[in-house]
């Protein structure tokens, strides 16, 4: 039979507007986690990472958000640019130093 | 800072070939990774190292892969034979202490 490859969450949103990328984890015993951004041909590159004791870190346009009860992280972009246009992942640090990468969500900026 | 360094970049192979792809992973670094990327199972963790000591290689798919790290400046990942099915990307990321890895720019991988 024909294989099917993942079919990615896409957002497509204006420049200048607000992202909001979502994710939800697998293991409640997660401590640590990380979005990453992978532009076309590229390796992942971190963007901003947030430990388990907390719920929300910020960074330069970023926002992390983490709600540990219903096992969700969200990724808040603001003044979106057309660079940004990347898949981004979620990963959470499961086991020992084993960092489990979710499927990705492809980002567009319209300009 | 270089960034982890990954060669090949493109990698043509006939089928039943040794492949060897080579990451250097950035100075300092105690922790190694090697992922694999392709389109239906997404990013997956084959195996990672801690002070050159592999630690959880539970992600091998088969035998026929197999990683080392001789020193902390080196890694190899080998696939021997090489089938069409490990076409993909491959990616070697290193990180200080196990968080917030940096990721390398992939070998892409074909197998025909």
């Amino acid at each position: 039979g024909e294989s099917v490859g993942l079919h990615l969450p896409t957002l497509s949103v204006q420049e200048g507007d607000n992202s909001i990328i979502n994710c939800a984890y697998s293991n409640s015993a997660s401590d640590y986690f990380i979005w990453y951004k992978q532009e076309s041909g590229k390796g992942p590159q971190f963007i901003i990472d947030i430990r388990s004791n907390m719920d929300k870190r910020q960074g330069q346009r970023v926002t992390v958000l983490l709600n540990k009860t219903v096992k969700h992280l969200s990724l808040q972009i603001a003044a979106t640019q057309p660079g940004d246009s990347a898949v981004y992942f979620c990963a959470e640090k499961t086991s020992g130093s084993r960092l489990t990468f979710g499927e990705g969500t492809q980002l567009t900026v319209n300009p | 800072d270089a960034g982890v360094i990954q060669s090949p970049r493109h990698e043509v192979t006939e089928m039943g070939q040794e492949v060897t792809l080579r990451c250097k992973p950035i100075s300092g670094h105690d922790y190694l990774f090697w992922y694999r990327q392709t389109m239906m199972r997404g990013l997956e963790l084959l195996i990672y190292f801690n002070n050159n000591v592999p630690i959880d290689d539970s992600g091998m798919p088969e035998d026929r892969f197999s990683a080392k790290m001789p020193n902390a400046s080196f890694s190899t990942l080998k696939i021997q034979p090489s089938e069409p099915r490990d076409s993909a990307v491959y990616f070697c990321a290193s990180s200080l202490g196990a968080d917030g890895y940096t990721f390398g720019s992939g070998t892409r991988l074909t197998v025909v």
